[in-house]
């Protein structure tokens, strides 16, 4: 059964601390991962990521996939109170065919930023 | 661009009725997807659709249908809704191998 795995389940940090999120997965024929940012309704997208080793950076937020361990990490450094969301891991995993863009979701990580 | 755009935004239903969620996307997207998000469970998938005309289920289809006349909509219905279905509903698109939008969910309880 294809699954993904977010750790840790919850998290409390300070303003300007940095945050690592870890987001493991097991599926079959894996396409890509992707990131997303929850706040208080729809959950926006991060990053997509498909290559091993390969850093996507947007501002102060970067992560990176090592799809020989299966997991990617989220980074975010000098955090804000803004940041506080639920952070989201979800993979596309294929089954043949044509590709579906469908996506198996972690629990995700609730991130609060105290100021 | 209002990207995806769901109706209504809240909905108190009796167990036993019936209603119809509404997916609207003003971006071209093939894809469409419905999802429902529930405390401790992530995002779960409903239902999905590749192109107009076009559904198939995802991970937890039973209770629904769905409906894709038009490119731009995809409709969710529950036939007999049931307390079970009291969660938190999200419609995405996306294009093939692009990232699915989400719109900003409709809060649904049944009682």
């Amino acid at each position: 059964e294809d699954k993904v795995v977010q750790s840790p389940l919850s998290l409390v940090v300070h303003e300007g601390d940095t945050v690592t999120l870890n987001c493991s997965y097991e599926v079959t024929n894996f396409r890509s991962l992707l990131w997303y940012k929850q706040e208080k309704k729809a959950p926006t997208f991060l990053f997509m990521l498909t290559s091993s080793g390969i850093e996507k950076k947007s501002g102060r937020l970067s992560s990176i996939l090592d799809k020989k361990e299966l997991f990617s990490i989220l980074n975010i450094t000098a955090t804000q109170t803004g940041d506080s969301a639920i952070y989201l891991c979800a993979v596309e995993a294929g089954r043949g065919g044509g590709a579906t863009n469908k996506l198996i979701f972690g629990t995700g990580t609730l991130l609060a930023v105290q100021p | 661009n209002a990207g995806v755009t769901q109706t209504p935004k809240f909905r108190v239903l009796k167990t036993g009725q019936s209603m119809t969620l509404l997916c609207a996307q003003d971006m071209n997207h093939e894809y469409m997807y419905w999802y429902r998000q529930d405390p401790g469970m992530g995002l779960r998938l409903i239902h999905y659709s590749v192109g107009e005309g076009t559904t198939a289920k995802g991970e937890v289809p039973d209770g629904y249908n769905v409906s894709r006349l038009k490119k731009q909509n995809f409709l969710l219905g529950l036939e007999s809704a049931a307390p079970s279905q009291t969660s938190v509903y999200f419609c995405a698109s996306s294009y093939s191998g692009g990232p699915q939008h989400f719109g900003d969910g409709t809060r649904l309880s049944i009682l």
